[in-house]
């Protein structure tokens, strides 16, 4: 089993559409979370950090459920420029740094 | 620029040869992360350096991999006696201290093992 899963995707909504994705780990010891996000053929870039009392950036928001090892990515109105994909990523006690395998996601007109 | 740099950004070697990549993390962060990418997957974890210790390391860093940060600012990692299923593109992050969680990745460097 992977340690950080992720929705394998592609997810190929309309512009304006509601889209959520999901991921689960397996390290119950892991501290802390974000969504990264990755254009194609670029650098991983941070999203957002993920906090226990959920936390929103504009359409963004993101919840963690630790009791059931869950992370999830709420992305509202979608826009053509949200065309990415999305990394899930949780740090362990020491410091390393696990990845999903992404979620990709096409916004169309 | 001041962002994490790499070099090279591209490498094409033969199998059985070695190869090293070096990075060059933001001033002043004492994190430097290696990650190794394949195509359709997330980076996955190499090793992990806080200043010029090196703190972690994956299973995924064979006995061909080796990784230094002598002085506790740029980074090397080495693959000797490369193979085929080396190839991939392996970037480098970087972060300040425990406090701040945001790691600012580099272009990465994408090595082709013929």
């Amino acid at each position: 089993r992977k340690e950080v899963e992720q929705d394998p995707g592609p997810f190929n909504v309309p512009e304006g559409a509601t889209v959520a994705f999901n991921c689960t780990y397996s390290n119950s010891a892991s501290q802390s979370f974000f969504w990264y996000r990755q254009d194609c053929r670029k650098e991983p870039k941070l999203l957002m950090s993920v906090y226990s009392s959920g936390n929103e950036d504009g359409r963004f928001t993101a919840q963690l459920n630790r009791a059931s090892q869950y992370i999830s990515l709420l992305i509202r109105d979608s826009k053509l420029s949200d065309s990415a994909t999305y990394l899930c990523v949780v740090r362990g006690n020491n410091n390393d740094m696990r990845f999903g395998a992404g979620t990709r996601l096409t916004v169309k007109p | 620029d001041t962002g994490v740099s790499q070099d090279p950004r591209h490498k094409i070697t033969k199998r059985g040869q070695n190869v090293t990549f070096r990075c060059d993390p933001i001033s002043e962060h004492n994190r430097l992360y290696w990650y190794r990418q394949t195509l359709g997957q997330g980076p996955e974890f190499l090793t992990y350096f806080q200043n010029e210790a090196q703190l972690e390391k994956s299973r995924l860093l064979s006995d061909r991999f080796s990784a230094e940060r002598p002085k506790g600012s740029f980074s090397t990692l080495e693959i000797q006696r490369t193979e085929q299923g080396d190839s991939a593109m392996y970037l480098c992050a970087s972060r300040p201290g425990a406090s701040y969680n945001e790691q600012f990745f580099g272009p990465g460097t994408r090595l082709t093992v013929l």
